[in-house]
C-alpha cells in the first residue's frame, strides 16, 4: 500500500490530453514537501521528468507539465505521443515514511 | 555527463547478503547525496535509504532498518548498498540514484537485478 496514491491506468489517443492524479495527506504533499515525477519505459531504470510539482529538467519536452492543489498533485501531458506510453511514478517525502512513491500510472497510449 | 554505473547482477541464497555498487561520474561526488531504491517485479519503487551529501549521513527506511547498510567511497566515487539476511521477496531490481534539492532523484543507475532462490 503506497502512500502516495495514484490511478493504476489511464488512457488516452496520441494528440490529446491526459491527467494522471497523485493523492497524498498532510504529511507529505500537503506539507511544504515537493514532489516530483518519474517516467518508466517499459525494461529501463526511471527518469525525472517534474521536479518541484511543476519543473522539467533539460531535455523534457513541454508537452509535460506539473501542478499542485493541496494534498494532491497531478501530471498532465499534452499533446499525447505514441512514445509517451509508460509508467509514471510521483514521488515526495513523509514525515513519518521517508521518501515515498506512489503506486505508479500505466499510460496506454490508444 | 552525470553517470552512475551499477554493478552486475546476483543470484543468492536465502539468508545471504548482497552487496552492490554505485560508480558516480561527470559531477562532483560529494556534492551529491546517493538514494538507493528497489522495485520488486511489477511493483512499484521502493526507498531503502541514503547517504547524504558532504559529510555523508545515513538515514535509512524503518522497513530495512538493520537489514541494509549503505556506504561509500569518496576515493573512487563509488556508494555501496549491502542488503543482509535476504529472503525470496527481495527478489527485484535495486536502483541507486542521484538526490537533489528537494529529495528528488535526477539521474539514476541502470539498476541491479537479485534473485534470491536456493
Amino acid at each position: 500500500q503506497s502512500v502516495l496514491t495514484q490511478p493504476p491506468s489511464v488512457s488516452g489517443a496520441p494528440g490529446q490530453r491526459v491527467t494522471i492524479s497523485c493523492t497524498g495527506n498532510s504529511s507529505n504533499i500537503g506539507t511544504t514537501y515537493e514532489i516530483h515525477w518519474h517516467q518508466q519505459l517499459p525494461g529501463t531504470a526511471p527518469k525525472l521528468l517534474i521536479y518541484g510539482y511543476k519543473n522539467r529538467p533539460s531535455g523534457v519536452p513541454d508537452r509535460f507539465s506539473g501542478s499542485k492543489s493541496g494534498t494532491s498533485a497531478s501530471l498532465a501531458i499534452s499533446p499525447l505521443q505514441a512514445e509517451d506510453e509508460a509508467v509514471y511514478y510521483c514521488q515526495s517525502y513523509d514525515d513519518s515514511a521517508g521518501v515515498v512513491f506512489g503506486g505508479g500510472t500505466k499510460l496506454t497510449v490508444l | 555527463q552525470v553517470q552512475l554505473v551499477q554493478s552486475g547482477a546476483e543470484v543468492k541464497k536465502p539468508g545471504a547478503s548482497v552487496k552492490i555498487s554505485c560508480k558516480a561520474s561527470g559531477y562532483t561526488f560529494t556534492r551529491y547525496g546517493i538514494y538507493w531504491v528497489r522495485q520488486a517485479p511489477g511493483q512499484s519503487l521502493e526507498w531503502m535509504g541514503w547517504i547524504s551529501a558532504g559529510p555523508g549521513n545515513i538515514k535509512y527506511s524503518q522497513k530495512f532498518q538493520g537489514r541494509v547498510t549503505i556506504t561509500r567511497d569518496t576515493s573512487a566515487n563509488i556508494a555501496y548498498m549491502e542488503l543482509s539476511s535476504l529472503r525470496s521477496e527481495d527478489r527485484a531490481m535495486y536502483y541507486c540514484g542521484r538526490g537533489v534539492q528537494g529529495y528528488a532523484i535526477d539521474y539514476w543507475g541502470q539498476g541491479t537485478l537479485v534473485t534470491v532462490s536456493s
